[in-house]
């Protein structure tokens, strides 16, 4: 079974600095076409998940420039270049395979301000 | 605009069965297929169960598989998850979300608002 693996799980940071996410996965990502299936959720407090990323490394619709999806094969990352205060919350990352569409969810990473 | 709107949820006893629904409307509706993802208090997001366009294919998470169908109505828009012998594990937010198989940016692009499953005696 596909295992997403999420570090650190949990991240405090200063307004204005950097923070990365770490997502590896147990399978690779090498077989799917264009890298569809990994995206980037974020959930804020009592709010529904949004998507953030879709394809590795595409922004959705009114997502700031700040935030940046890396990565290929097994590993990723999601980094946030000079976080804000809307940033706090829960990031997810998400891993899927072509038919059935089944997906996998990491743990989730907790990001809150310093 | 696309909107997913899930209802049904609410307190169940263990045991028993309870049926989730969710709306949509904004997108043609059979074109894709559709998830259930659940998080139950305080933990992450587990996908559940995914239904494709025509209902033609199903599939579920190991932990529900015998328990809970998935099913949809494309003269309605909507999409369904019939959930028996709920257990307390099974207490969550339920979310409904899509996906357009061999699509780039449709998936998991939308999400509803989720709805509420407590079970509890």
């Amino acid at each position: 079974d596909l295992v997403l693996t999420q570090s650190p799980l949990s991240l405090s940071v200063t307004l204005g600095q950097a923070a990365s996410i770490s997502c590896k996965s147990s399978q690779s990502l090498v077989y799917s076409v264009g890298n569809t299936f990994f995206n980037w959720l974020h959930q804020r407090p009592g709010q529904a998940p949004r998507r953030l990323m879709y394809a590795v490394s595409n922004r959705d619709s009114g997502v700031p420039d700040r935030f940046n999806g890396s990565g290929s094969g097994t590993d990723f990352t999601l980094t946030i270049n000079g976080v804000e205060a809307e940033d706090v919350g829960v990031y997810y990352c998400m891993q899927g395979i072509h038919w059935p569409p089944t997906w996998t969810f990491g743990q989730g990473t907790r990001v809150d301000i310093k | 605009q696309v909107q997913l709107v899930e209802s049904g949820g609410g307190v169940v006893q263990p045991g028993r069965s309870l049926r989730l629904s969710c709306a949509a409307s904004g997108f043609t509706f059979n074109d894709y297929a559709m998830h259930w993802v659940r998080q139950a208090p305080g933990k992450g997001l587990e996908w559940v169960a995914v239904i494709s366009y025509d209902g033609g294919t199903t599939s579920y998470v190991d932990s529900v598989k015998g328990r809970f169908t998935i099913s949809r109505d494309n003269f309605k828009n909507t999409v369904f998850l019939q959930m028996n012998s709920l257990r307390a594990e099974d207490a969550a937010v339920y979310y409904c979300s899509r996906e357009l198989i061999g699509g780039k940016a449709e998936k998991f692009d939308s999400w509803g608002q989720g709805t509420l499953v407590t079970v509890s005696s």
